[in-house]
Order: C-alpha cells, then structure tokens, then sequence
C-alpha cells in the first residue's frame, strides 16, 4: 500500500521560501511520477508541478518562476520550494502519485499558513 | 488555461438518490477527466479517471461518461457516506479543477 506524508513549517512569514518534502512508502519513488497539488481553505485544488526520478521537471506556468521540485531517490523523497511567499499562498499542501494525470495516492496534506 | 466549471455547485439530496454532476471544459479534452470525492480535512479521493473507468475499490454506485468538453458523475442510488465535495480535473493541457460540488443531506 503506497503511503505518502508530507512534512515541513505550518507558518512562514510573508516574502520567505516554503520548503516541503514528501516521503514516499510502499513504492519506489522510481516508479512513477511525483506531483504537488495545493488546495486554499475553500477553494479548487491547484495543480503546482512535478517531478520524475530523472530529475525531469513540469510547473504550472503561474508559479513556475517561483517553484522547484527537487528529487532524493536514496530516501524516497521528494521536496517543493516556493519563494516570495505572500498571503495568497496559504494552502493545504498536498504530494500526490501522477504528473499531469489523475492522482490515485495522495498525502494528508500539511497546511501552510502565510503571515508575520 | 483550460476552466472546469461543475454545476450545481450546491446539490440537496437523499440517501437512495439518483445525484447527477456536471463538469464542462473551457475547450474539448478529450476523455482526460478526473473525478475526485473529498471530505473535511482529507485528501481528494480518486473515483474516476479517464472520463468512465472506475478506479479499483470504489463502489459501483459511482459512473462517470463525456468527452470532448461536458461530462458527468452520476451516483446511483446516494449513501450515507456519499455526502461529500465532488470535483473534476482536467489533464489534456497541464491539469486543472473543477469549483466543486457540494452533496448535501436535503
């Protein structure tokens, strides 16, 4: 049964760098395709990027100039940073199995808050 | 951008309902359409995928049929544990998400 936990700060402050990581259980992190989804309090999820374990990457254009995935195949993980942080990037985060796919494997999400 | 637009986004219902949801593409996608199930504080889960096929453990109550840019979710008869928030999601061009749809006790 693939499992995945996403872990990393549940505030930054505003102008500040996200990072998160997502480990990856019951599969090799080789397998597949490796996305980040974000989901703000009542709203639509939103589609970040993702990542292959060649290190091949793909970004949603609206965030692609502040976004990298980054890939470590040694501890099954994968990690996301996000720059220049405002209020609008406060979101549930998600690591989910596929790229621009369905999603069948998500994590339980972490919820980032933006503010001073 | 491809815009997924779900209606209703409201929809009052009873257990043994037939519940119908609709999602409509900005432009033709194909059959790469997604529908998801989330409830409060959890992950979306994955019910359909590719327009019709059903992912593996969900129940059969659930179908899905469309192409091109309207489709539908359909619940055969509405469950307890169906009262949820349905969403679609593209994935012809990028990926993107349906408004949702909220399945509420009438």
């Amino acid at each position: 049964q693939v499992q995945l936990q996403e872990s990393g700060p549940g505030l930054v402050k505003p102008s500040e760098t996200l990072s998160l990581s997502c480990t990856v259980s019951g599969d090799s992190i080789t397998s597949d395709y490796w996305s980040w989804i974000r989901q703000p309090p009542g709203k639509r999820p939103e589609w970040i990027g993702y990542i292959y374990y060649t290190g091949s990457t793909n970004f949603n254009p609206s965030l692609k100039s502040r976004v990298t995935i980054s890939v470590d195949t040694s501890k099954n993980q994968f990690s996301l940073k996000l720059t220049s942080l405002t209020a609008a990037d406060t979101a549930v985060y998600y690591c989910a199995r596929g790229r621009d796919s369905h999603y069948d494997r998500w994590g339980q999400g972490i919820l980032v808050t933006v503010s001073s | 951008d491809i815009q997924m637009t779900q209606s209703p986004s409201t929809l009052s219902a009873s257990v043994g309902d037939r519940v119908i949801i609709t999602c409509r593409a900005s432009q033709s996608i194909g059959t790469w359409l997604a529908w998801y199930q989330q409830k409060l504080g959890k992950a979306p889960k994955l019910l359909i995928y590719k327009a019709s096929n059903l992912e593996s453990g969900v129940p059969s109550r659930f179908s899905g049929s469309g192409s091109g840019t309207e489709f539908t979710l359909t619940i055969s008869r509405l469950q307890p544990d169906d009262f949820a928030t349905y969403y679609c999601q593209q994935y012809n061009s990028y990926s993107t998400f349906g408004q949702g749809t909220k399945v509420e006790a009438k």
